[in-house]
């Protein structure tokens, strides 16, 4: 069974970049059908896709957040990562990192327990 | 972005009840629409895909229905484990997009 664990610092300035990683267990990032997504959830909000990545480095982001967002893969340590710069108060929310599975049509299948950053000074 | 809206937002229930939630899409979406269980701290549970594929080693008691902008999940007896918080998520066009989440509590 696949497993997922973000990891970060749960606080960071604004006008900062967030960075944070999830690290893949019971599967490989190199697989062929996968795709690494990361999520987030503001406190007492709805969910919001932030974009995914391919193992080639392939990826799509949130037209609302690509600016300000990479997603990155690291296949030798099987964990991919997300940076969010230029921070403010509204990207305090619930990370989620995630695998979507399928062919042309992508479902979302496993996801981590999420960790909560908080921007603030 | 295609907007999903589900009601109810919370919903009181009694171990035993039929319960059914909706999810509606601004535009059409076939039946690309996943539904998913969250409880507080745990990870997200994929419980149906494709509006009415029921995931691996989820319960029979829970299932979906729709196609094209109107989706319901459906619970035909209420059990303990299924209080929690229930969304839908359409897959169909970039971005994804969620519902805001159905609260189902103990009567």
């Amino acid at each position: 069974q696949v497993q997922l664990q973000e990891s970060g610092p749960g606080l960071v300035k604004p006008s900062e970049t967030l960075s944070l990683t999830c690290t893949v267990s019971g599967g490989s990032v190199s697989s062929g059908n996968s795709y690494w997504s990361w999520i987030r959830q503001p406190p007492g909000k709805g969910l919001e896709w932030i974009g995914y990545i391919y193992y080639t480095g392939s990826t799509n982001y949130n037209p609302s957040l690509k600016s300000r967002v990479t997603i990155s893969v690291d296949t030798s340590k099987n964990q991919f990562s997300l940076k969010l710069t230029s921070v403010t108060a509204a990207d305090t929310a619930v990370y989620f990192c995630a695998r979507s599975e399928g062919g042309s049509y992508l479902v979302t299948d496993y996801w981590g327990q999420g960790t909560l950053v908080t921007v603030s000074s | 972005d295609i907007q999903m809206t589900q009601s109810p937002s919370t919903l009181s229930a009694s171990v035993g009840d039929r319960v059914t939630i909706t999810c509606r899409a601004s535009q059409r979406i076939s039946s690309w629409l996943a539904w998913y269980q969250q409880k507080p701290g745990k990870a997200p549970k994929l419980l149906i895909y494709k509006a009415s594929s029921l995931e691996s080693g989820v319960p029979s008691r829970l299932s979906g229905s729709g196609s094209g902008t109107d989706f319901t999940l459906t619970i035909s007896s209420l059990q303990p484990d299924d209080f929690a918080t229930y969304f839908c998520q359409q897959y169909n066009s970039y971005p994804w997009t969620f519902g805001q989440g159905t609260k189902v509590e103990i009567k």
